[in-house]
């Protein structure tokens, strides 16, 4: 059964650029679609965007020019990057990936990382 | 972007009830609509995928059905297991969006 675990920091101050990892155990990265997924304490779920294997991202308009989502099959890790971050972006940081191998994705998110917290504060 | 709006935003039941959850899309997405549980401190678990296909491993008092812009949730005895807070997501478009969560809790 795949399994999924982010890391980073639990704090970053304002305006510095967030950085997470999934790593991605008990399968290959490869055939799949992964995903960053937010949630703000208290509050509801937010799609970050999306990365094949091959290194295709889609991301979320609304993040796009602040957000960069990158893979690497070798370490079977995936990675976030959030630049200019403000309070806003406080959140629990999910990485979560495709039920299935489809290519395009699938958009259903079968399986999920724990999750992170990530505060923004000075 | 695709709104998916939940209704009702909370509700109080007893074990055993049938419960029923709405979720509507703000433009047609077909049978693109998904299902997650989630528990305080965990991840979403997914429930139901495609509008009615019932996830591995999901009990079967969970069902799904719907079309178009509205769907439906139906827990059809409520377990203790089962208080939670669930929300709608539809993989019909980018980017992915979800309702707002309906929490379910103890009456």
């Amino acid at each position: 059964q795949v399994q999924l675990q982010e890391s980073g920091p639990g704090l970053v101050k304002p305006s510095e650029t967030l950085s997470l990892t999934c790593t991605v155990s008990g399968g290959s990265i490869n055939s799949y679609y992964w995903f960053w997924i937010r949630q703000p304490p208290g509050k509801g779920l937010e799609w970050i965007g999306q990365i094949h294997y091959s290194g295709t991202t889609n991301y979320n308009p609304s993040l796009k020019s602040r957000v960069s989502i990158l893979v690497d099959t070798s370490k079977n890790q995936f990675y976030l990057k959030l630049s200019s971050v403000t309070a806003a972006d406080t959140a629990i940081y999910y990485c979560a990936r495709d039920r299935l191998s489809a290519n395009p994705s699938i958009g259903e998110f079968g399986f999920w990382g724990q999750g992170t917290l990530v505060t923004v504060s000075s | 972007d695709i709104q998916m709006t939940q209704s009702p935003s909370s509700l109080s039941a007893s074990v055993g009830d049938r419960v029923t959850i709405t979720c509507r899309a703000s433009h047609s997405i077909s049978t693109y609509l998904n299902w997650y549980q989630q528990k305080p401190g965990k991840a979403p678990k997914l429930l139901i995928y495609a509008a009615s296909s019932l996830q591995s491993g999901v009990p079967l008092r969970f069902s799904g059905s719907g079309s178009g812009t509205d769907f439906t949730l139906i827990i059809s005895s409520l377990q203790p297991e089962d208080f939670a807070t669930y929300y709608c997501q539809q993989s019909y478009g980018t980017p992915r969006t979800f309702g707002q969560g309906t929490k379910v809790d103890v009456k």
